[in-house]
């Protein structure tokens, strides 16, 4: 089952900071996050294991709520090349059952502007 | 340097044919992937590879084929059974599956009916 990104769309001034959340109903092993520029492949930015870590990645950093089941990517301080769309990957626990484990299950994408 | 190459980078298909994609790495990854992607939308599993000869499928399996003989080759057949088949391809590598590595995607193939 497909984790529910939300915003769907951000537009941002440069310097502004943003959130996007990642959830997820099946119990989570891990959170990948991913931007994409228009055309381009995705870019790996960082992976939340379940724990509740925190990590960060320049300005970018992002954090995994177990108990919530979801992850959330903070973007201070925003810059023009951080636009694009984020998708969040989810990996889940082996007892979330199915078919699941050990592929990522990707999010629709968050679609952030930064306009100078 | 070590990365993914997909071919090729626009791919027009005829009604009734079937179309191959490419996609080779030298990162020597164990695990490989392909995902579709339409406007708009996240990205979806095809097929995946754990290990050479074998295969799994994704979410979005039917209409595809998939072979992977050689662990740096995974390349994708696109068959005249997938009726939608214009979208964004993708395909990815990771060291394994079962891993928390980070997937490293190709510049992708956008495939087209004539």
């Amino acid at each position: 089952q497909q984790p529910v990104q939300s915003p769907q769309a951000v537009i941002l001034r440069e310097g502004e900071d943003a959130v996007i959340n990642c959830s997820s109903s099946k119990a989570l092993y891990s959170v990948h996050w991913y931007r994409q520029k228009h055309g381009e492949a995705p870019v790996f930015l960082m992976i939340l294991l379940k724990g509740g870590e925190q990590k960060g990645h320049e300005k970018i950093s992002a954090s995994f709520n177990e108990k919530k089941q979801q992850s959330s990517l903070y973007l201070t301080a925003s810059q023009l090349s951080y636009s694009g769309t984020y998708f969040c990957g989810t990996l889940y626990n082996r007892d979330a059952g199915g078919t699941s484990y050990g592929k990522l299950t990707f999010g629709q994408g968050t679609i952030l502007t930064v306009h100078p | 340097d070590g990365g993914i190459t997909q071919s090729p980078k626009y791919l027009f298909r005829k009604e009734g044919q079937n179309v191959t994609l490419s996609c080779e790495q030298n990162l020597n990854h164990d695990a490989m992937y392909w995902y579709r992607q339409d406007p708009g939308q996240g990205l979806r599993l095809i097929y995946y590879s754990q290990i050479v000869n074998d295969f799994q499928k994704g979410d979005i399996a039917e209409g595809y084929s998939v072979s992977r003989e050689k662990k740096e080759s995974f390349p994708l057949t696109v068959t005249s059974a997938q009726k939608n088949p214009t979208a964004f391809y993708l395909c990815a590598s990771s060291i394994a599956s079962y891993s928390n590595q980070p997937q490293h995607f190709g510049d992708g193939t956008r495939l087209s009916i004539l």
